[in-house]
């Protein structure tokens, strides 16, 4: 089956800790993104990658960093020098510009 | 002020009802796209639509480019329909990026 997985479900981070979100797809999109979901807000841009060994930062890139290396996967950190980590974060691909995007199952991420 | 305002925030319904929800937005945009999230968390592609109108099962979104709004019905709700709908646009331009409404929490009740 073609889709987007992320792992893991839940997450837990000690203050000061860099953590590793991973996201997987197999549908051959060229295009891959993270969000970050808060209540009461809608999704936000976290960075974004159009294609392999490149990726450009959305609106709130600040504490993150991420990676390109193959088609299929876009790894996030979420580093210390993120001070609001507790968020639910959304990875998505779609074929190209304009396109549909598809969402994986999502990552809750809780700093003890 | 948010570029993608969503309304009502909450509804409730009761099965069988007509539902309604509204987005409107204040950019010029190249398409616009209602999304489900259920309360597990994950969010699927309902429609995308740049024109006119598009229905799948009993569910149909519009668009009215002129007045920057669009919404989407569901047609005899049912519970499983109990979701938050999100509207998203994409700006204008060669990009994917989009810009997302805050969503609708749907509650239909037996």
């Amino acid at each position: 089956d073609g889709g987007i997985t992320q792992s893991p479900k839940y997450l837990f981070r000690k203050e000061g800790q860099n953590v590793t979100l991973s996201c997987e797809q197999n549908l051959n999109h060229d295009a891959m993104y993270w969000y970050r979901q808060d209540p009461g807000q809608g999704l936000r841009l976290i960075y974004y990658s159009q294609i392999v060994n490149d990726f450009q930062k959305g609106d709130i890139a600040e504490g993150y960093s991420v990676s390109r290396e193959k088609k299929e996967s876009f790894p996030l950190t979420v580093t210390s020098a993120q001070k609001n980590p507790t968020a639910f974060y959304l990875c998505a691909s779609s074929r190209g510009p304009v396109g549909t995007q598809y969402f994986g199952p999502g990552t809750r991420l809780l700093v003890l | 002020k948010n570029e993608v305002e969503q309304s009502p925030q909450n509804l409730t319904a009761q099965e069988g009802e007509f539902i309604t929800i509204n987005c409107s937005y204040s950019v010029g945009i190249s398409a616009l796209h209602w999304l489900q999230q259920h309360p597990g968390g994950g969010i699927v592609s309902l429609f995308m639509l740049s024109s006119g109108k598009k229905k799948h099962g009993r569910l149909i979104a519009t668009i009215n480019i002129q007045e920057k709004h669009s919404s989407l019905h569901i047609t005899a709700s049912h519970p499983r329909d109990s979701a938050v709908y999100i509207c998203a646009v994409t700006k204008g331009g060669n990009t994917d990026k989009l810009i997302f409404g805050t969503g609708t929490r749907l509650q239909v009740f037996p």
